[in-house]
């Protein structure tokens, strides 16, 4: 049974540049989470997709979006990257709202 | 803005000692998750507490959540090297989903 799985696994942009990431959720769950993790710290929460909808946001800005589509997968663009983007980013998904997250193992972005 | 801090930051012990970690917050929440993350890795689930004053075992892992659901702890007894990773406590009510720091756990042979 696969869990959540992201792509790529790594990442090097240059700062101005968009960056795409995908995930695909594991079997069964509908809700999609994406998180940034600095080095050194916890996760913080981006946004939040259930029915290709966005549901929650966290304290980032607008060039942080993302969708998902009808299969639930999701993807997380970045626009106009700037060096403190450089991070962790971590997918979840989960079904229902009382269930804890699966995690997927992450896209490490480096933006030089 | 709702807080989970998490103490201590850093902990390295000898293999076989027991230890405690903690999380805490001034706002009440419904629910709280711990969860382990190796390097390279995304966090793993350890337990879900719901209940106040509740209290979970998994092996050597034990979770308890405050009376008036505001804290946590993690007692690891007997901690072994596989045990080394960073813990984390996740919680949100009305849909503010936050992470703490995290717990930095090293356990020496």
């Amino acid at each position: 049974d696969a869990g959540v799985t992201q792509s790529p696994t790594h990442l090097i942009k240059t700062r101005g540049q968009q960056v795409t990431l995908r995930c695909s959720p594991k079997s069964g769950h509908d809700t999609v989470s994406w998180y940034q993790q600095a080095l050194g710290q916890g996760p913080q929460f981006i946004f939040q997709y259930y029915e290709e909808e966005e549901r929650q946001r966290g304290n980032f800005p607008d060039r942080f979006s993302g969708h998902q589509f009808p299969n639930y997968s999701s993807e997380l663009n970045v626009n106009a990257l700037l060096l403190g983007d450089s991070a962790l980013y971590l997918c979840a998904s989960r079904t229902g709202t009382k269930t804890g997250y699966t995690f997927g193992s992450g896209t490490r972005l480096t933006v030089v | 803005t709702q807080l989970l801090e998490q103490s201590p930051q850093f902990l390295s012990i000898q293999e076989g000692e027991n230890l405690t970690v903690y999380c805490n917050s001034s706002s009440v929440f419904s629910s709280l998750q711990w969860y382990r993350q190796e390097p390279g890795e995304g966090p793993v689930l350890l337990v879900t507490v719901v209940t106040g004053g509740e209290v979970k075992k998994l092996k050597r892992l034990t979770f308890q959540f405050g009376d008036a659901r505001k804290d946590s702890s993690l007692h690891i007894t007997a901690a072994q090297p596989g045990d080394t990773g960073l813990y984390l406590c996740k919680a949100g009510s009305q849909g503010n989903l936050i992470f703490g720091k995290g717990t930095k756990l090293s356990v020496k042979p």
